[in-house]
């Protein structure tokens, strides 16, 4: 079956625009989480979706970040005024119904901020 | 706060030889313990896991053990092969993961 996409795949910006980045779930997984990898890091995370609970936004480095989840479909991750530091892949994963099951990434969007 | 240590790469093996990578954790509680790997131009996988003090996970040869008392979940294999070229991370937690910078590992025939 089709795993986790994400899109656009490579995303150039200049610094101040806003950018959103896609993610499509597994079709069923009502667990959804975004993270981030800079050069040279591992993953941070960032926010976190889990059926209709009120999401986690205990990673968000700022509130420049935001993400919507429609129901247990699509999410949109919001990035306003961008900074260089916002460089980094952004990675989205899901599982079936979060705790610790197995997380299913996405490829990743590539920002790149100039 | 959590957080994960794993050792610095990359890592040179020739086919055949025995691998460790090796990973220490801190953490509240006692959350599960997670070996994810990335093939060069794929994403991030699951490899193993492990949920409790003293579970071994193990996948495609690979093992590691959660090991309460060292705050350890070294990963390990008997003999790599060249296809298992890869960045391996190690990561932790309940739902959220935290991970480790991830180990570059290469393989050479």
């Amino acid at each position: 079956g089709a795993g986790v996409s994400q899109s656009p795949s490579n995303k150039v910006t200049e610094k101040g625009k806003d950018v959103e980045l896609r993610c499509d779930p597994i079709s069923g997984h009502t667990a959804l989480y975004w993270y981030r990898q800079r050069l040279g890091q591992g993953l941070e995370f960032l926010i976190y979706f889990q059926g209709n609970s009120a999401p986690d936004k205990s990673g968000l480095p700022s509130d420049r970040f935001s993400a919507e989840r429609t129901g247990e479909s699509v999410s949109t991750l919001t990035i306003q005024r961008t900074q260089q530091e916002d460089s980094a892949v952004y990675l989205c994963a899901s599982s079936l119904d979060g705790g610790d099951g197995t997380q299913y990434f996405g490829p990743g969007t590539r920002l790149l901020v100039l | 706060g959590n957080s994960v240590t794993q050792m610095e790469g990359p890592v040179t093996l020739s086919e055949e030889a025995f691998l460790t990578i090796n990973c220490t954790y801190t953490a509240t509680g006692y959350p599960s313990l997670f070996w994810y790997v990335q093939y060069p131009g794929e994403g991030l996988q699951l490899l193993l896991k492990a949920t409790k003090a003293d579970d071994k996970g193990s996948n495609k040869g690979f093992e590691a053990t959660y090991r309460k008392e060292t705050t350890s979940f070294h990963l390990e294999k008997g003999s790599v092969q060249v296809s298992d070229s890869a960045v391996y991370f190690c990561a932790l937690g309940y739902s959220t993961l935290t991970f480790g910078k991830g180990t570059m590992l290469l393989v050479s025939p």
